[in-house]
């Protein structure tokens, strides 16, 4: 029979054009909500954070926006460029210690040229 | 170089067979933990370690035991794997200070 893959949302980018993912998270204690950069074959790598009683936050080239109203999260990926392919990740950090993270199913953006 | 090695980076074993993956960190973190990767699921907190002999269940915690002996190693013990673990496995570590975590490279593990 058909056997059907679970498939990642997708967004798809021009290079140079602005990017934004986006992520619902449930938990309205945790105090940390952060990104993660996940490319092919390689393990998470952290891209910038925001604590919960912020609503915005910018990095280099990255900005993260925290509507907690909503319980939504953004990522902001400015002039996009080709090594920003990859899967993005949110995730939700327990108040309770330790670094516990909830990470979301993830997004792969992919920038054409 | 500041890092966290795990080994395997590849493994095929069979059903009922004891393995241990390791995971080492150079960082002197105190906190550690396992996830595993899966299509459609994200990553899932296996278990994880807030500093020496402190370890605690994560979310799928089932069919998995880890040790925490000493602060810059933290295995992940499959007593008896089954398929359903097959998986992607990660290995994180950090610091209380903030959060930032560090993800080794990955154990693709294959139980058949």
């Amino acid at each position: 029979g058909e056997s059907v893959g679970l498939h990642l949302p997708t967004l798809s980018v021009q290079e140079g054009d602005n990017s934004i993912i986006n992520c619902a998270y449930s938990n309205s204690a945790s105090d940390y909500f952060i990104w993660y950069k996940q490319e092919s074959g390689k393990g998470p790598q952290f891209i910038i954070d925001i604590r919960s009683n912020m609503d915005k936050r910018q990095g280099q080239r990255v900005t993260v926006l925290l509507n907690k109203t909503v319980k939504h999260l953004s990522l902001q990926i400015a002039a996009t460029q080709p090594g920003d392919s990859a899967v993005y990740f949110c995730a939700e950090r327990g108040a309770g210690g330790g670094n516990k993270l909830t990470f979301g199913t993830g997004t792969q953006l992919k920038v054409e040229l | 170089e500041a890092q966290v090695t795990q080994n395997p980076r590849y493994l095929i074993t069979v059903t009922g067979k004891k393995l241990t993956v390791t995971c080492s960190q150079n960082m002197n973190h105190e906190y550690m933990s396992w996830y595993r990767q899966d299509p459609g699921l994200g990553l899932r907190q296996i278990y994880y370690s807030m500093n020496v002999e402190v370890t605690d269940k994560g979310d799928v915690p089932e069919g998995y035991k880890v040790s925490r002996k000493e602060k810059r190693n933290f295995p992940l013990i499959l007593e008896s794997p089954s398929p359903n673990q097959t998986s992607l496995y990660f290995c994180a570590s950090s610091s209380p200070a903030n959060t930032e975590a560090f993800f080794g490279q990955g154990t693709r593990l294959t139980v058949v």
